[in-house]
């Protein structure tokens, strides 16, 4: 069973708009971590941010800002003022407890037009 | 300084050949992996070594075989190559023993072409 999905395959908007990525898991686990990455079109993978289960609070790092809910199991992120390097596919993944095994959603390309 | 590399960053090679993709990390981590990321951009783990020791060896045909000659290393060996090998390969390493949870960082990514 797919672990992680990312419904939005791609996303375009415009230079100075708001953006969320969606990003829906599945584990029976009780203690999992989420993690977000950017992979820009030069091809690497950039680590953005890592959550764990028992941390629900959202965070803020800049324009990013990510939202935990477990209720509806959902981690998604949000570019806000979205700029044109933000252009990329963002990666959303999930690690269980026993190993360090990520399951990776399909990923969301996001176009950023100036 | 890298924290990840690996050489080299593209390969072309032609069906049938045997080729080889180095990783190396200077993070001081316990655990690398190798992963495969085909053409719709998917990302798929391998396999993993915890200190020279394979943890997760995924449902991978037999011509691929890890080879992690320390923690600082983990070489992906490919024998055989085949058209469907065509992906972008990654290496990442992480700190502790493997156990779920730890950041994972990447590699640049080797790009094989397999004509």
């Amino acid at each position: 069973a797919q672990k992680v999905t990312q419904a939005q395959t791609e996303i375009s908007v415009v230079e100075k708009e708001d953006v969320t990525l969606d990003c829906v898991y599945e584990t029976r686990d009780t203690t999992y971590y989420l993690f977000w990455y950017k992979q820009p079109p030069s091809g690497e993978l950039v680590f953005l941010i890592r959550r764990n289960s028992f941390d629900e609070q959202n965070e803020i790092s800049g324009r990013y800002s990510w939202n935990f809910q477990k209720s509806t199991s959902s981690f998604n992120f949000t570019i806000t003022a979205s700029q044109v390097v933000d252009s990329a596919v963002y990666f959303c993944a999930l690690t269980e407890v026993n190993f360090n095994k990520f399951y990776f959603g399909s990923g969301t390309k996001l176009n950023v037009k100036p | 300084d890298t924290a990840v590399s690996q050489t080299p960053k593209y390969l072309v090679t032609q069906m049938g050949n045997d080729k080889s993709i180095k990783c190396e990390q200077n993070l001081g981590h316990d655990t690398m992996y190798w992963y495969k990321q085909d053409s719709k951009k998917f990302l798929k783990i391998m396999f993993s070594y915890n200190n020279k020791e394979l943890i997760i060896n995924e449902t991978v045909p037999n011509r691929f075989s890890p080879k992690s000659p320390d923690k600082a290393h983990l070489n992906l060996h490919i024998n055989s190559l085949e058209l469907g090998d065509s992906a972008v390969y990654f290496c990442a390493s992480s700190q502790a023993g493997g156990e779920g949870g730890d950041t994972q960082y990447f590699g640049p990514g080797t790009r094989l072409t397999v004509l």
